[in-house]
């Protein structure tokens, strides 16, 4: 089946830098991803919805200048987590959907912000 | 709005035992409903899903039935393997969106 795949894994900061995260599609071209946010013991919460050659759409609530996202190419697109803060840290988690309309999930990048 | 409940876990189990975990949700509209499994390192993966009332799921030996008048679409299976342990996550869609609305989910862990 349809593989994405995410980088890194994990990844731990100290605060203030930021951190950039690729999400990408191994085996088919996705000209919409999605990035969720998952906090211990809750739900995926969608961050954004991101458009191959155009901007994100972000849910509300999201600060569109810290997390940045951009969707270059029909198989990839990163997060950018800009001066990043303890209470970042988090697992985050991108989907890709094909022609299909099907949704694949990466398998998730744990964030930790000292 | 839209919501999903499921069981807090980790539910730990023996080989073999019967499996189920509880999943709940409110929705407007007539939404349609999943499982997904996401194993150690990978991503989530679909496991099953429903598209309208006493639909049953089925995959892997996993079952679920869509409940209208309980609001339930809870996940069973009869005879769980070490193997099945993963996070699994109850999920719906309504209203016409692609994108579906989550489940914190619930781990589970089998033991030889």
């Amino acid at each position: 089946g349809a593989v994405v795949s995410q980088h890194p894994s994990w990844v731990i900061c100290k605060s203030g830098t930021s951190v950039k995260i690729e999400c990408r599609s191994l085996d088919f071209q996705a000209t919409t991803m999605f990035w969720y946010r998952q906090f211990p013991k809750q739900s995926l919460m969608l961050m954004a919805t991101s458009n191959e050659g155009s901007k994100a759409t972000y849910e509300q609530g999201v600060e569109k200048d810290k997390f940045l996202i951009n969707h270059a190419s029909l198989t990839l697109s990163t997060l950018t987590v800009t001066s990043a803060h303890p209470e970042d840290s988090s697992f985050y988690i991108c989907s890709a959907r094909d022609s299909q309309e099907t949704q694949y999930f990466g398998p998730g990048t744990r964030l930790l912000v000292l | 709005g839209n919501s999903v409940t499921q069981m807090e876990g980790p539910v730990t189990l023996s080989e073999e035992a019967f499996l189920t975990i509880n999943c709940t949700y409110t929705a407007t509209g007539y939404p349609s409903l999943f499982w997904y499994v996401q194993y150690p390192g990978e991503g989530l993966q679909l496991l099953l899903k429903a598209t309208k009332a006493d639909d049953k799921g089925s995959n892997k030996g996993f079952e679920a039935t869509y409940r209208k008048e309980t609001t339930s679409f809870h996940l069973e299976k009869g005879s769980v393997q070490v193997s099945d342990s993963a996070v699994y996550f109850c999920a719906l869609k309504s209203g016409g969106s692609y994108i579906p609305t989550f489940g914190r989910g619930t781990s589970l862990i089998v033991h030889p």
